[in-house]
């Protein structure tokens, strides 16, 4: 069964600070999504990364993905407090519509 | 543009009734995915639909049902509601199933069980 582990579960950060996000899965797939998800809102699409070395950057965001080792990374900088929100990894194995989720993480930026 | 819109946004039913959550997807769109968020299991995929046929399905008990219609629009249906059915349920819609697509959520139905 498809396993998707986030880490950590928890971050919290000062505004100003590098860190990164990892997301590991336990089958081969080259399809990973990023997602993030403010208190009681919906989800939002960050990035959709569809191949081995796939890397997408949105503002102090930036996502990459290596298939050979199942992992992906999503790396914050310069974080600043708008940045506080819950981020999940997602990966798709059945060619659309399923997604197996990670557990999230927690980010607080604090100034 | 519209979004994906989901309605009832917010309901409370009580142990052993049942209900009927309705999503609408982005024009266009033929696959709608239905996901159940607790705060103790997390994102769960509960079933996916394309063009009026189901094509997955989650690990889920047999109380929890969809259906999608020749317009795209989609329904889940929770009978026999326990407690534990409290949750946030999500919608998604994308314009295919191809799984190179994003994928577009909307705001939620979040179901009380009392």
């Amino acid at each position: 069964e498809l396993k998707v582990e986030q880490n950590p579960l928890f971050l919290s950060m000062q505004e100003g600070k590098n860190y990164t996000i990892y997301c590991n899965y336990s089958t081969t797939s080259d399809r990973l999504y990023w997602y993030r998800q403010d208190p009681g809102k919906s989800l939002e699409s960050l990035f959709v990364l569809l191949s081995n070395g796939a890397v997408k950057q949105e503002g102090r965001l930036m996502a990459s993905l290596d298939t050979k080792a199942r992992l992906s990374t999503l790396h914050i900088t310069a974080a600043v407090h708008d940045l506080s929100a819950t981020y999940f990894c997602a990966v798709d194995i059945y060619q659309g519509g399923k997604l197996i989720f990670g557990q999230g993480t927690e980010l607080s930026v604090k100034p | 543009k519209a979004g994906v819109t989901q309605t009832p946004r917010y309901l409370i039913k009580t142990r052993g009734q049942q209900v009927t959550l309705s999503c609408s997807p982005i024009s266009g769109h033929r696959s709608v995915s239905w996901y159940q968020q607790t705060p103790g299991q997390g994102l769960q995929f509960l079933f996916e639909y394309f063009s009026e046929t189901q094509r997955n399905k989650g690990n889920f008990p047999g109380r929890f049902s969809g259906r999608q219609f020749s317009n795209s629009r989609s329904e889940m249906n929770v009978s026999t509601l326990e407690l534990g059915d409290s949750a946030l349920y999500l919608c998604a819609s994308s314009p295919l199933p191809t799984g190179s697509e994003e994928l577009f959520f909307g705001e939620g139905s979040r179901l009380t069980v009392l």
